[in-house]
């Protein structure tokens, strides 16, 4: 069984670019949920996806957008890049209905 | 809005020593509790999970407990090592979905 996977590892970006992450669901999830999680701090909820459509927001801008393919997997896309975006970027991957969420080991944003 | 607080903030005991992490939230209409460990810069790994309606979970010389009522879960660690050196935060699932909310985490150091 494959577990939650996510790239690229690391990014480095400038202010007001945009960025697209990219995360694979552990084999037969279909919900994926998406995390800030800035330095020292607890994850925070941006959104979550299941079965293609967004079921859940947290209190992000609508320039953090994402997509969920037929085979789950799913991408977080951030326009107008800010210097507060620097973060670690986490996905988290469930089954319909099921309790425990498995993350993936992350992204590493960096905004110059 | 459910806030997750977790204390300490860090902690640090020398090897084989029993320790107690304390996680309290404040609306006690959760779904589940999950307590998860991250090394630095890396993603979660989910270490126990605790339904609404159980009061403990126990995962080699882990033991988490709930207590809903009140707003609390501990996590208790046996034996303490080097190894369990890491960051340990608490996530509760609130509402529809599977949004979790996150404490800022216990920064645990167990030295030689």
């Amino acid at each position: 069984e494959t577990g939650v996977t996510q790239s690229p590892t690391h990014l480095i970006k400038t202010r007001g670019q945009q960025v697209t992450l990219r995360c694979s669901s552990q084999s037969g999830h279909n919900t994926v949920s998406w995390y800030q999680q800035a330095l020292g701090q607890g994850p925070q909820f941006i959104f979550q996806y299941y079965r293609e459509e967004e079921n859940g927001r947290g209190n992000f801008p609508p320039r953090f957008s994402g997509l969920q393919f037929p085979n789950y997997s799913s991408e977080l896309n951030v326009n107008a890049l800010e210097l507060d975006d620097s973060a670690l970027y986490l996905c988290a991957s469930s089954l319909e209905g099921g309790n425990e969420q498995f993350f993936g080991p992350g992204t590493r944003l960096t905004v110059l | 809005k459910q806030e997750v607080t977790q204390i300490p903030a860090a902690l640090s005991v020398p090897e084989g020593e029993n320790l107690v992490l304390n996680c309290s939230f404040t609306d006690s209409a959760i779904y589940n509790l999950q307590w998860f460990r991250q090394d630095p810069g890396k993603g979660l790994t989910s270490l126990l999970l605790i339904q609404s309606s159980q009061r403990e979970q126990t995962s080699g010389r882990l033991n988490a407990s709930l207590d809903k009522s009140s707003g609390r879960s501990t996590l208790y660690i046996a034996a303490s090592q080097p190894g369990d050196s890491a960051t340990y935060l608490c996530a509760v699932r609130t509402g529809g979905g599977n949004k979790l909310t996150f404490g800022t985490g216990t920064q645990l150091k167990v030295e030689l």
